[in-house]
């Protein structure tokens, strides 16, 4: 079955680039009507949404970090790609990347989710 | 932004017990409502999409319901696997939003 790994710098200091990546195996990131989100969950808290990215590039993003965030795919290796800018303290989170699934038009939901990775923003 | 509101926030029940989280959406998702459980240190799994469609694997003791801004996860008889968080979701706004989370205790 199809999983999800991130990878990436588990420390990020203030003001810099928060890089990860998430690497698909078991499929293509290029078959069925699927699209690739990022989702972060700060210690003790809730689910938040981060953007999602198609493999024709296509974007989508939450308007509450829209200005910060790039998503980004590489189907030749597999891969998608979070970026997000200038960070604080506050973006300090586990960070998931997981599948979305377009079913008709009735349904979308995330059916593989990566192990999640925490990144810390500290100095 | 479509607000999700769950409760109760946290519920304590015992093993055998039913079950109910409700999740209220600050305006109509459709048929564009998921339910998820997290453990503690895991990810998020899908149990229930399109409102009620239980995802492949997901025992028939999970089930949902409900329509336009009123929605329902049952666990018909509680076990101890299922203590756990639940999240709704909705995925009607592109601008995908989660409920707050209902903790499911031991009691």
């Amino acid at each position: 079955q199809v999983q999800l790994q991130e990878s990436g710098p588990g420390l990020v200091k203030p003001s810099q680039t928060l890089s990860l990546t998430c690497t698909v195996s078991a499929g293509s990131i290029s078959s069925g009507s699927y699209y690739w989100s990022w989702i972060r969950q700060p210690a003790g808290k809730g689910l938040e949404w981060i953007g999602r990215v198609y493999t024709s590039g296509s974007t989508n993003y939450n308007p509450s970090l829209k200005s910060r965030v790039t998503l980004s795919v590489d189907t030749s290796k597999n891969q998608f790609s979070l970026k997000l800018r200038s960070v604080a303290a506050a973006d300090t989170a586990v960070y998931y990347c997981a599948r979305g699934v377009h079913h008709g038009d009735y349904a979308n939901y995330f059916d593989y989710w990566g192990q999640g990775t925490l990144v810390t923003v500290s100095s | 932004d479509v607000q999700m509101t769950q409760s109760p926030s946290s519920l304590s029940a015992s093993v055998g017990d039913r079950v109910t989280i409700t999740c209220r959406a600050s305006q109509t998702t459709s048929t564009f409502l998921n339910w998820y459980q997290q453990k503690p240190g895991k990810a998020p799994k899908l149990l229930i999409y399109a409102v009620s469609t239980l995802q492949s694997g997901v025992p028939s003791r999970f089930s949902g319901s409900g329509s336009g801004t009123d929605f329902t996860l049952t666990i018909s008889s509680l076990q101890p696997e299922d203590f756990a968080t639940y999240y709704c979701q909705q995925s009607y706004s592109t601008l995908y939003t989660f409920g707050q989370g209902t903790k499911l205790e031991i009691k």
